[in-house]
C-alpha cells in the first residue's frame, strides 16, 4: 500500500476553514484516498474518500491534485468539536485482490482554537 | 442504524491474566476487523474476517492473541496471558462486502490496562 505523509499538528481558528494536507506520492492508479478522524476517546470516524475527482459531502471537501500525489481535506467552518486527529489513508481499489484494510499512519492533530 | 457495539468499554487486569473483548458489527456487514491502538499511535490491524473466515491475521501475535467469529456475526478477541505492552485500545470495525465505496465503520473501542 502507498504511504502517506501528514504534518503532525495544526491549529485553526474557530469559524475559519481548516486545510489539512496529505502527501501520497507513491499512490497507484487504482488506489483511493480516504480520510478519517478520531476525536479523543472515540473510535475513528469516516469523513470522505475519493479517487481522482474532488469530492464534497456534509462534513468536508476533498481536493486531489491532478497527478494524485497529494490531497487536501477542507473543513469549511471549523468548530471546537472538530478538534481531533485526522488520518489520510490510501486504500486499494475494490476487487483488486488486496484485503483492502485501512493502514493508519500517525495523522495530524488538528486543534481548533476559540 | 445501530453502530458497531463493543464491550467491555474499560478493563484493568494484572499481567499474565486473560481478557476477552466482544464485538457486534453493523447488521449485514460481512467483513469484521480488530485493530489495536497504543496511546499516541494510529490503529494497527490485528485480524480481518470475511463472514467467519480469516482474511488476514499476519499481524496477530498468535502466541497470546486469538480471535473468532463462529457464526459470521459477533466476534471475540482474547488475550492470554496478557503482558504490560498489551495496554491499548482494541477497536472493532465492520464493512459491507468488498465493492466500490464500502466504508469501514468503527466502534468506540475497549480500553485495556495491564498492570
Amino acid at each position: 500500500d502507498a504511504k502517506t505523509t501528514q504534518p503532525p499538528s495544526m491549529d485553526c481558528a474557530e469559524g475559519r476553514a481548516a486545510n489539512l494536507p496529505c502527501n501520497h506520492s507513491t499512490i497507484s492508479g487504482n488506489e483511493y484516498v480516504y480520510w478519517y478522524r478520531q476525536i479523543h476517546s472515540q473510535g475513528p470516524q469516516y469523513i470522505i474518500h475519493g479517487l481522482k475527482n474532488n469530492e464534497t459531502n456534509e462534513m468536508a471537501s476533498l481536493i486531489i491534485t491532478e497527478d494524485r500525489k497529494s490531497s487536501t481535506l477542507i473543513l469549511p467552518h471549523a468548530t471546537l468539536r472538530d478538534t481531533a486527529v485526522y488520518y489520510c489513508i490510501v486504500r486499494p481499489a475494490p476487487l483488486s485482490g488486496s484485503a483492502r484494510q485501512l493502514t493508519f499512519g500517525s495523522g495530524t492533530q488538528l486543534t481548533v482554537l476559540p | 442504524e445501530a453502530g458497531v457495539a463493543q464491550s467491555p468499554r474499560y478493563k484493568i487486569i494484572e499481567k499474565r491474566q486473560s481478557v476477552a473483548f466482544w464485538c457486534n458489527p453493523i447488521s449485514g456487514h460481512a467483513t469484521l476487523y480488530w485493530y489495536q491502538q497504543i496511546l499516541g499511535q494510529g490503529p494497527k490491524l490485528l485480524i480481518q474476517f470475511q463472514n467467519n473466515g480469516v482474511v488476514d491475521d499476519s499481524q496477530l501475535p498468535k502466541d497470546r492473541f486469538s480471535a473468532e467469529r463462529l457464526k459470521g456475526v459477533d466476534s471475540t478477541l482474547k488475550i492470554q496471558p496478557a503482558k504490560l505492552e498489551d495496554s491499548a485500545v482494541y477497536l472493532c470495525a465492520s464493512s459491507l462486502p468488498d465493492r466500490a465505496g464500502n466504508t469501514i465503520y468503527f466502534g468506540e473501542g475497549s480500553w485495556l490496562t495491564v498492570v
